[in-house]
């Protein structure tokens, strides 16, 4: 099925250090997600995205919803171990379709 | 507010035998869930959309009369996976949309981990 690009696959990070990462798709989105999923967990909302623009934050999470709406990246600032996971993004074309995935960047930080 | 149950979150049985799990939208109702699978070290596998009242929509490659679903009710779908077999074993994961408020958004259960043996 359709999947989003995410990137980077992978980060490892020192402690309080800033990291970004994005998704990209060819097909316009109405809704962004993002995602942070631990070993063993379901994935946990942290960010939902609305409108092109739309800038959010959630703590030291901030999302914004490209003006194109083929975009969207995830900011963490000052990074901390608890921040390890893989982070998911995820859009929606319309409606209440299914949610596509991109493949998920995984965080190590190192303290 | 916006939390989901899954049950069992750890499931062991034998090869031929049929698992039922459980995803409950606990302080929401949802018209839609969706069941997913996923393997180590990947990404979310949509497998179908559970409707409330009506029949499962299946992605491509899910066979249906392996995997039943069924949405009695705007707060409860069920997976059961029939027959089951090794190949069968996952990580087994649902999601729903509140039927009012933000519509976008969906919640995810924390899983269930399914070995046949």
């Amino acid at each position: 099925g359709q999947q989003l690009n995410q990137s980077p696959q992978s980060m490892f990070i020192q402690e309080g250090e800033d990291v970004s990462m994005n998704c990209t798709s060819s097909s316009i989105f109405n809704t962004w997600l993002w995602y942070k999923q631990e070993p063993g967990e379901g994935p946990v909302l942290l960010i939902a995205l609305y409108k092109a623009g739309e800038l959010t934050s959630n703590g030291r999470l901030t999302a914004q919803f490209g003006i194109t709406r083929k975009d969207s990246f995830l900011n963490i600032s000052a990074s901390i171990p608890s921040d390890v996971g893989i982070y998911f993004c995820a859009g929606r074309i319309s409606g209440n379709t299914p949610l596509v995935f991109g493949k998920g960047t995984r965080l190590s930080v190192i303290a | 507010g916006a939390v989901v149950s899954q049950h069992p979150s750890r499931v062991i049985c034998k090869s031929g035998t049929s698992v039922k799990i459980e995803c409950r939208s606990l302080d929401f109702q949802a018209t839609t869930m969706f069941w997913y699978r996923q393997f180590p070290k990947q990404s979310l596998m949509l497998m179908a959309t559970s409707n409330e009242g009506s029949k499962a929509t299946y992605e491509q490659g899910v066979e249906k009369d392996k995997f039943l679903i069924n949405h009695a009710s705007l707060t409860l779908s069920t997976l059961t996976v029939t027959s089951a077999h090794p190949e069968d074993s996952s990580f087994y994961i649902c999601s729903a949309s509140p039927s009012s408020g933000r519509p976008g958004a969906q919640f995810f259960g924390p899983g269930t981990r399914l070995t046949v043996l």
